[in-house]
């Protein structure tokens, strides 16, 4: 596709359960970053990929919450014993490469809205 | 550290007028861009305009204008002759060159246009 895409777009799960959430980011960039939006609130940055490796997982909250980008392409946000306060909408972001305008300008997905009963 | 405040929540005007947003930036980088995205009501969070920190010369594109004025660490947006379509909640951002262009956001602007 033309732009970010993130599956699922929703997702309601129960507190302690394991998800996992998707984003395929535009083809060609290799940038990859996910922010966390809470209700009312701006996006929140969690965590960076510059290829499959990733780079800055400094806004990561706490240890379970883990990303992957195995081939540089397709990411996936994994989040373990969810907690209530993990309801929020996960955006995924990509840019042609993390370097100065154009090519850092991020794209971003539609967001996958995360809600623990 | 990035920090990016927008200290109004909502603002309310009549289709016609102009709306001005503020948006206060702190960084310790020299290098530095500054963002305005619009998330409409459909969530998704669209690109408006970008300023690099060595550029401060205003411009105006559409019915869009913003002011930098590092002095001040200020970059306001203004929208012309607002209309409906416009309501939406708009961000102001912030990413470091040294910080891999990871996006500081304010808390975001609700502006509702009145028809």
């Amino acid at each position: 596709g033309a732009g970010v895409s993130q599956t699922p777009s929703n997702k309601v799960t129960e507190k302690g359960k394991y998800v996992e959430l998707r984003c395929d980011p535009i083809s060609g960039h290799t940038a990859l970053y996910w922010y966390r939006q809470s209700l009312g609130q701006g996006p929140e940055f969690l965590i960076y990929f510059q290829g499959t490796g990733a780079a800055d997982d400094s806004g990561l909250p706490n240890d379970r919450f883990f990303a992957v980008r195995p081939e540089g392409s397709v990411s996936t946000l994994k989040i373990q014993r969810t907690e209530r306060g993990d309801s929020a909408v996960y955006l995924c972001a990509s840019s042609l490469d993390p370097g100065g305008p154009p090519y850092n300008e991020q794209f971003f997905g539609p967001g996958t809205r995360l809600t623990v009963l | 550290a990035q920090k990016v405040t927008q200290a109004q929540t909502e603002i309310s005007v009549v289709e016609k007028e102009d709306v001005t947003l503020d948006c206060v930036y702190e960084t310790r980088d020299t290098t530095y861009y500054l963002f305005w995205y619009k998330q409409p009501p459909s969530g998704e969070l669209v690109f408006l305009i970008r300023r690099n920190s060595f550029d401060e010369q205003n411009e105006i594109s559409g019915r869009y204008s913003w002011n930098f004025q590092k002095s001040t660490s200020s970059f306001n947006f203004t929208i012309t002759a607002s209309q409906v379509v416009d309501s939406a909640v708009y961000f102001c951002a912030l990413s470091e060159a040294q910080g891999n262009n990871r996006l500081a956001f304010g808390k975001g602007n609700q502006v509702v246009v009145i028809p």
